[in-house]
């Protein structure tokens, strides 16, 4: 299972857009990269997955340049309501064992 | 209606008294695991079922054990409950061929 590292946490003000990094230097040929959204108290929620290149929701991109050994995670324009812990995965399709980190501690301020 | 339930949300209990976590779901899922987490820290996985007849170890499964009594439940136990056992506990499941997984509300358990 390939590694993750991002940043512990991050400061940010409303209406602002967010980018968070997440590094997987060993990431393998036929691993996904996804993003989970976590709230205190509560389970972790899924915000997007890609392989390659951009990607993006209703809710967030996910830009993954050629060599795949790093992502960024995109929030446009973040609420007070997007305070959160932030995990970046990678997994093969049909991964069920992901280290989840200690993932990107996220507050946004007003 | 909520996709994946689990019973209770808190629990408190004793040093050495056997507990058992409870996950329902309603996906229609194969996949279901149980995850704990500590606070400030990622979810660790305990353990994972594939479908009804395959249960399978993960990371942390020292003084824990499930059960798959149907597609749809999946219980963890604590045979003998210590105080470092005290975390909140997610279920989540999964399809084979997405990579999403879908987790439930919580129980926070704590042992004294």
């Amino acid at each position: 299972l390939a590694k993750t590292t991002q940043p512990i946490s991050m400061d940010s003000y409303e209406g602002q857009e967010v980018n968070i990094t997440c590094s997987h230097n060993n990431i393998a040929t036929n691993d996904y990269i996804t993003w989970y959204q976590q709230f205190p108290s509560q389970g972790p929620r899924f915000i997007i997955q890609g392989y390659k290149t951009k990607v993006t929701n209703e809710v967030a991109s996910l830009f993954i340049p050629a060599d795949r050994k790093s992502s960024t995670l995109s929030l446009p324009r973040v609420s007070l309501s997007d305070t959160a812990v932030y995990y970046c995965l990678v997994g093969g399709s049909g991964t069920y064992k992901y280290i989840f980190g200690t993932g990107t501690r996220l507050k946004v301020l007003a | 209606d909520a996709d994946v339930t689990q019973t209770p949300r808190n629990r408190i209990t004793k040093t050495g008294k056997r507990i058992m976590l409870e996950c329902s779901q309603t996906k229609g899922h194969d996949r279901m695991y149980w995850y704990r987490q500590d606070p400030g820290l990622g979810l660790r996985l305990i353990y994972y079922s594939f479908d009804v007849k395959d249960i399978n170890k993960g990371e942390i499964s020292d003084g824990y054990s499930v059960s798959r009594q149907a597609q749809a439940k999946f219980s963890l136990s604590l045979e003998s409950a210590i105080p470092n056992q005290t975390a909140l506990y997610f279920c989540a499941t999964s399809s084979p061929s997405y990579n999403e997984q879908f987790f439930g509300p919580g129980t926070r358990l704590t042992v004294l």
